[in-house]
């Protein structure tokens, strides 16, 4: 079956920690979407990626890095630059350019809970 | 900048009755695309339809609908005949059609839709 997965669902961290989310997706898509989700704050983008080995800043990068070295995967490392890790993070893909809607299709998500 | 606005953070409708999510956006752009997508409680992002801005007929997908104004810049979604599987937070985004970023969507607040049996 196509998908994203995203692993693992649950992530315990301790202040001061970096650590690595990961998204894989099967689905041939060229660009690849990190979010963030809080409580009333809806989902707020943190990287994307538009094709291997490229990717750019989205409106909440501080403290977030990632890396495009494979099509199929866009890991996430939350620094310990991050002062507020906990949330909520979604990984999502979207075909290229060309397509006509470019949906974008989530992952389940990670759980990141700082102790 | 766009921005997307969802103005009722929670609503509530009785199973088989119609409800309707307010969506208003801030564009100076002509052409682009816009989406509802459902948030159920496991959190799995489903999208539920999608409406292009140069298409003057409102997208439709069996029980759920949209009325696009895009004068006005709203984009409300209307479910009928609403069911206990409904019950999820209801996202608004839109979508740039040109631009270095145009692939990226930009989120409402979301709107938390409970269904009474």
């Amino acid at each position: 079956d196509g998908g994203i997965t995203q692993s693992p669902k649950y992530l315990f961290r301790k202040e001061g920690q970096n650590v690595t989310l990961s998204c894989e997706q099967n689905l041939n898509h060229d660009a690849m979407y990190w979010y963030r989700q809080d409580p009333g704050q809806g989902l707020r983008l943190i990287y994307y990626s538009q094709i291997v080995n490229d990717f750019q800043k989205g409106d909440i990068a501080e403290g977030y890095s990632v890396s495009r070295e494979k099509k199929e995967s866009f890991p996430l490392t939350v620094t310990s630059a991050q002062k507020n890790p906990t949330a909520f993070y979604l990984c999502a893909s979207s075909p290229a350019r060309a397509s006509s809607y470019n949906e974008q299709f989530f992952g389940p998500g990670t759980r990141l809970t700082v102790l | 900048a766009q921005t997307v606005t969802q103005s009722q953070p929670e609503m509530s409708v009785q199973e088989a009755e119609t409800v309707t999510l307010s969506c208003t956006y801030d564009t100076s752009e002509s052409d682009y695309y816009l989406f509802w997508y459902k948030q159920p409680p496991s959190r799995q992002m489903i999208l539920v339809i999608r409406q292009e801005a140069y298409k003057q007929q409102n997208a439709t997908e069996n029980r759920f609908s949209v009325n696009f104004q895009k004068a006005a810049k709203s984009f409300s979604l209307k479910i009928s005949d609403s069911q206990l599987g409904d019950a999820a937070m209801y996202f608004c985004a839109y979508r740039r059609l040109r631009g270095g970023s145009q692939g990226n969507l930009i989120f409402g607040k979301g709107t938390k839709l409970s269904v009474k049996p």
